[in-house]
Formats: structure tokens, sequence, C-alpha cells
């Protein structure tokens, strides 16, 4: 089962920032928080990792709170393309040799951008 | 850097009949991920497989089988289809160790309709 709980669905206005929060009050020590996203019939997006510190890439934000039990992906300027269904995903720091483990989806939020 | 490729895009076969699914993972990964999404079930892990061994493995019939070859590429067979078969096939890749995290890129999926 998926360790973690969105809002199964969210609106944001275009050229707004989009905030998606996640709820993962299990994580332990060495697991990571990855957000993914998948555009309607495509194969899902990478976006962020970050394990506590703040991230931020070309495509998104991640804020994690400081005792780690939820997070925030912020899309600093929403924009149509970014509607899609945003996964929060945790897992495991990979051991040497081992595997990071597969990742496991739950429903994620479906963000809607509206014009 | 190319992405990760998924052949056919579409199939459709009878009950009873198999199927093989190609992948070809990013330049330089090592490891490929399958997974399969229903409306029903979403997003369910089937096995990955790193330097051509089955490092992990999902919880679906001995009728989905996998292989990897010497250049990473990677198939999924699955024999004696059933309706319920009829999914989104997706491949992920990723380089399948050398640090904390191993982030997995997707393919766009092969779309499988069993009638």
């Amino acid at each position: 089962d998926a360790k973690t709980t969105q809002p199964p669905s969210m609106d944001c206005a275009e050229g707004r920032a989009a905030n998606l929060p996640c709820n993962h009050s299990t994580i332990s020590g060495n697991e990571y928080v990855y957000w993914y996203r998948q555009i309607h019939s495509q194969g899902p997006q990478y976006i962020i990792h970050g394990l506590k510190n703040n991230e931020t890439n070309e495509m998104a934000s991640l804020i994690i709170t400081e005792d780690r039990k939820s997070s925030t992906l912020i899309l600093p300027h929403a924009t149509l393309r970014d509607t899609a269904v945003y996964y929060c995903i945790v897992r495991p720091r990979l051991h040497y040799g081992g595997s990071q483990g597969n990742l496991i989806f739950g429903k994620g939020t479906k963000l809607s951008v509206k014009p | 850097k190319a992405g990760v490729t998924q052949t056919p895009r579409y199939l459709i076969k009878t009950r009873g009949q198999q199927v093989t699914l190609s992948c070809s993972p990013i330049s330089g990964h090592r490891s490929v991920s399958w997974y399969q999404q229903t409306p029903g079930q979403g997003l369910q892990f089937l096995f990955e497989y790193f330097s051509e061994t089955q490092r992990n493995k999902g919880n679906f019939p001995g009728r989905f089988s996998g292989r990897q070859f010497s250049n990473s590429r990677s198939e999924m067979n699955v024999s004696t289809l059933e309706l319920g078969d009829s999914a989104l096939y997706l491949c992920a890749s990723s380089r399948g160790g050398g640090g904390p995290v191993d982030e997995q890129y997707f393919g766009p999926g092969t779309r499988l309709t069993v009638t």
C-alpha cells in the first residue's frame, strides 16, 4: 500500500502557483519523498525528490516539513500543460549493491489548471 | 539524450494468445522496471531487471515474465492472455545504483487490448 495521502483533486488558475500537499506521517529517517506526474495516457514523469531539505529544480520546488511528516510540491507558475495526476511517493535510501525498490503509486492528486 | 522507448505503442490481441513487449532504456541505465496500469488497480509494479537478472518482483501470476539482455534492453511476455490483461504497460529505466537515490524514467507505454 502507498505510504502517502493526497487530496484526490485540486484546481489552479493558469499563471498562479499550484501547491500540492502530501502527508507521509509514517516516513522513516532513510526514506526519500519523490514526486511524479502523469499527463493523460502518457508515462509518468519524474519531477523532484528530497530527503529533509527543501529542493528546487527547473520544474518545481519541494518543501518538506521539519518533522518530515508532510511535504508540498509547488509549481510556481502553473500552465494548462501542467494539468495531470501528481503522485507523491516514499522510497527508501538506496544501499550499495541493492535496489531502491519499486515505486508504489497511490491514487495521486488530479490537478486541473484552468484558464 | 534519448528517453525510454517502448514498442509497439498499441497492440490488440485475442484471449489465449501471448504477447511480447519491448523496452529500450536510456543510454547508460542498467535497471529496467515494468509496471501495469489499469483504471481499477492503478499503477502496479511487475518486476525489475538489473544486469540481466530479476532483482525485484511484484505480485503477478507466472503468466507475466520478463528478461533483460546484455545491452540492458528488456522484454516482457504475457502468456495465455486474459481480458483483464488489457492495460497500459509501462517501462521505466534507472541507473541501478551508484548513489543514495535512483530516479526512474518512464517510457510512453504500450497500450494492450485483449478481446
